[in-house]
């Protein structure tokens, strides 16, 4: 089965700094990798998310970026504000071959920001 | 749009006891399902796959037999926790994904699970 593996487990940086996750993946199959944003005990809420036919994606401050052949990905924060502060989770899906499969996660960076 | 809710939000119960726990999706029809488990400090592991009609797929080491799984409408799921144990006490998040929404899951807001 899909092992993803993410670091840091916890990043601590300064405000209006940018921030950097990595996730690296053993499935070659894999073709989804989202990303989520977790606060205490709230649910994961998907930030943003890239398909195994595109390098790179961005959405304002947030950008990920996929290398298929190295098998990772990675989460760029950039101008970080007080609020980014969570666990953010990376995910693979393996295809099954047909309809929506499971996601395997990282085990999550805690993320810091300091004032 | 793409809401999906939980119920209960928090449950305590004491041991050997049943739990069931709902996931409805508020405004689009889910083709699938699916239930994860977070314990605390840790990170979201797939229970089980769960697609309107059919039996749930489990993930291995998940025992089918405690943790019943019914998705009897486009909307609803459910989980139970048969004779639940104090192991068992966790934070069960389900999610949910449509034909057409590609592989994008929308997650509930968690049951937090307390065996005493």
């Amino acid at each position: 089965g899909e092992n993803v593996e993410q670091h840091p487990s916890t990043l601590s940086v300064q405000e209006g700094d940018s921030a950097v996750i990595k996730c690296t993946y053993s499935d070659s199959a894999s073709n989804y990798f989202p990303w989520y944003k977790q606060e205490l005990g709230k649910r994961p809420q998907l930030i943003i998310d890239i398909r195994s036919n595109v390098g790179e994606k961005k959405d304002q401050r947030i950008a990920v970026t996929l290398n298929k052949t190295a098998k990772h990905f990675s989460l760029h924060i950039t101008e970080t504000q007080p609020e980014d502060s969570a666990v953010y989770f990376c995910a693979a899906e393996s295809p099954s071959g047909g309809g929506a499969d499971g996601l395997t996660f990282g085990k999550g960076t805690h993320l810091i920001i300091q004032p | 749009g793409a809401v999906v809710s939980q119920h209960p939000s928090r449950v305590i119960c004491k041991s050997g006891t049943s739990v069931k726990i709902e996931c409805r999706s508020l405004d689009f029809q889910a083709t699938t399902m699916f239930w994860y488990r977070q314990f605390p400090k840790q990170s979201l592991m797939l229970m089980a796959t769960s697609n309107e009609g059919s039996k749930a797929t489990y993930e291995q080491g998940v025992e089918k037999d405690k943790f019943l799984i019914n998705h009897a409408s486009l909307t609803l799921s459910t989980l139970t926790v048969t004779s639940a144990h104090p192991e068992d006490s966790s934070f069960y998040i389900c999610s949910a994904s449509w034909f057409g929404a590609s592989e994008t899951q929308y997650f509930g807001p968690g049951t937090r699970l307390l065996v005493l």
